[in-house]
């Protein structure tokens, strides 16, 4: 069975830059009718994509966030992260990672969710 | 590409029959996915490609529509099934977006 889980600090002030992996398990990372993704939600609002990264090495991020969001792959670990800089308390959310299946887009498989609060 | 849900919330007996509409402000054909989230979980992905059910997903589920106008229908309402639903468009692959959700209350 395919498992997703976040980690990083919960804890980020604004300015500074959010950090965050994914690690993937009970399936390869390394697959080309899959991609991965994140995905956040901000306490009591819905759901927006943050960026994805496929199997080819591109990487596609939310045109609202693009200029401050980094992704990048492990393959080695079966990881992915993520990077958020200049964070600002309109960031703190609930962040989680995904599987995107193909053709259809779905987000089959979700990690748990790991909040991230911006304060000082 | 923008997703509305209707209505925001609604609230419903056991046994109801429950319609969540979803429209697109661009036709994306049947590239809309639609998922169940509870408090403090993470979503869960029920339906594919407008009408197509996950497996697993108890078939009382059901999806429909295709352009711009889609509809998830829940055929007889489960204690279970009180929830917030999400739908989401991806025919603007790689770049996805989300409605705002609906939230179905007691």
């Amino acid at each position: 069975q395919l498992q997703l889980q976040e980690s990083g600090p919960g804890l980020v002030k604004p300015s500074e830059t959010l950090s965050l992996t994914c690690t993937v398990s009970g399936g390869s990372i390394n697959s080309s009718r899959y991609h991965w993704g994140w995905i956040r939600q901000p306490p009591g609002r819905g759901l927006e994509w943050i960026g994805s990264f496929y199997y080819s090495g591109n990487t596609y991020c939310n045109p609202s966030l693009k200029s401050r969001v980094t992704i990048s792959v492990d393959t080695s670990k079966s990881q992915f992260s993520l990077k958020v800089t200049s964070v600002t308390a309109a960031d703190t959310a609930v962040y989680f990672c995904a599987r995107v299946g193909s053709p259809w887009g779905e987000f089959d498989y979700w990690g748990q969710g790991t909040l991230v609060t911006v304060s000082s | 590409i923008q997703m509305t849900q209707s209505p925001s919330s609604l609230s419903a007996s056991i046994g109801d029959r429950v319609t969540i509409t979803c429209r697109a402000n661009l036709t994306i054909n049947s590239y809309l996915n639609w998922y169940q989230q509870k408090p403090g979980k993470a979503p869960k992905f029920l339906i594919y490609a407008a009408s197509s059910l996950q497996s697993g997903v108890p078939s009382r589920f059901s999806g429909s529509g295709s352009g711009t106008d889609f509809t998830l229908t829940i055929s007889s309402l489960q204690p279970e099934d009180f929830a917030t639903y999400f739908c989401q468009q991806s025919y603007s692959t790689p770049v996805y977006t989300f409605g705002q959700g609906t939230k179905v209350e007691i």
